[in-house]
């Protein structure tokens, strides 16, 4: 348990599934961010709220819609999703955006597309 | 821009030594992460390197060239827990982001 709980931990969905993921910190951290992990390849930064205020979207696709409702709650809705978008979800917190102190990272939603 | 690299995989013996290497070329930096990732699990922090030298804390000890855009996880006696992928990240000043290699997954074999 690292402080950051991330649920389901699975989720399997087809391309016409509307579905969402859920991000809780009870670290008191200010800053939270949705990453996307694929096989083989970098953590992809999507998402980054900073006191609940989204301040980047990496290019990602309308499909996925996050939603921070306080400093603790980080959501993904998706809609609509590719099989090419199976991959392992990441939600991270850290105290603020400035802080070079690195994250903690939930376990991750292992979604799977069909 | 950004280029982290590490190599993709390696094998070692339990109780050997394993260096893994990480180059990068970053917009900004502010710093060196590594992560050790278990298949499944949160990626957790093992170190941070901000000057140049060695950082050792336990059986892990973490070195960084900041000229050279160069660093190392050193992980010694190996134990078969210690298989993972590890992720070296940096942090860029002014973006004020981590960003991640690929990770390498070391395997421990018995």
């Amino acid at each position: 348990e690292t402080g950051v709980t991330q649920t389901p931990r699975h989720l399997v969905m087809g391309m016409t599934n509307k579905k969402s993921l859920k991000c809780e910190q009870h670290l008191g951290h200010n800053a939270m961010y949705w990453y996307k992990q694929s096989a083989k390849k970098p953590l992809e930064l999507m998402f980054v709220y900073n006191f609940k205020e989204q301040t980047e979207n990496n290019s990602v696709p309308s499909r996925f819609s996050p939603e921070c409702p306080n400093s603790s709650h980080l959501f993904l809705h998706l809609h609509t999703l590719q099989p090419e978008d199976s991959a392992l979800y990441l939600c991270a917190s850290s105290q603020d955006m400035g802080s070079a102190y690195g994250y903690t990272f939930g376990s991750g939603t292992r979604l799977t597309v069909v | 821009g950004q280029n982290i690299d590490q190599p993709t995989e390696m094998t070692a013996t339990e109780g050997a030594i394993v260096q893994i290497n990480c180059t990068y070329q970053t917009s900004g930096f502010n710093g060196l992460f590594w992560y050790q990732q278990h298949a499944g699990e949160a990626p957790t922090f093992l170190s941070y390197n901000v000057l140049d030298g060695l950082e050792e804390k336990g059986r892990f000890s973490s070195f960084l060239s900041r000229s050279k855009g160069y660093s190392y996880l050193l992980l010694k006696e190996l134990q078969m827990k210690d298989s993972a992928s590890y992720l070296c990240a940096v942090w860029q000043d002014g973006n004020n982001r981590l960003a991640f290699g690929k990770g390498n997954q070391v395997v421990v074999i018995p």
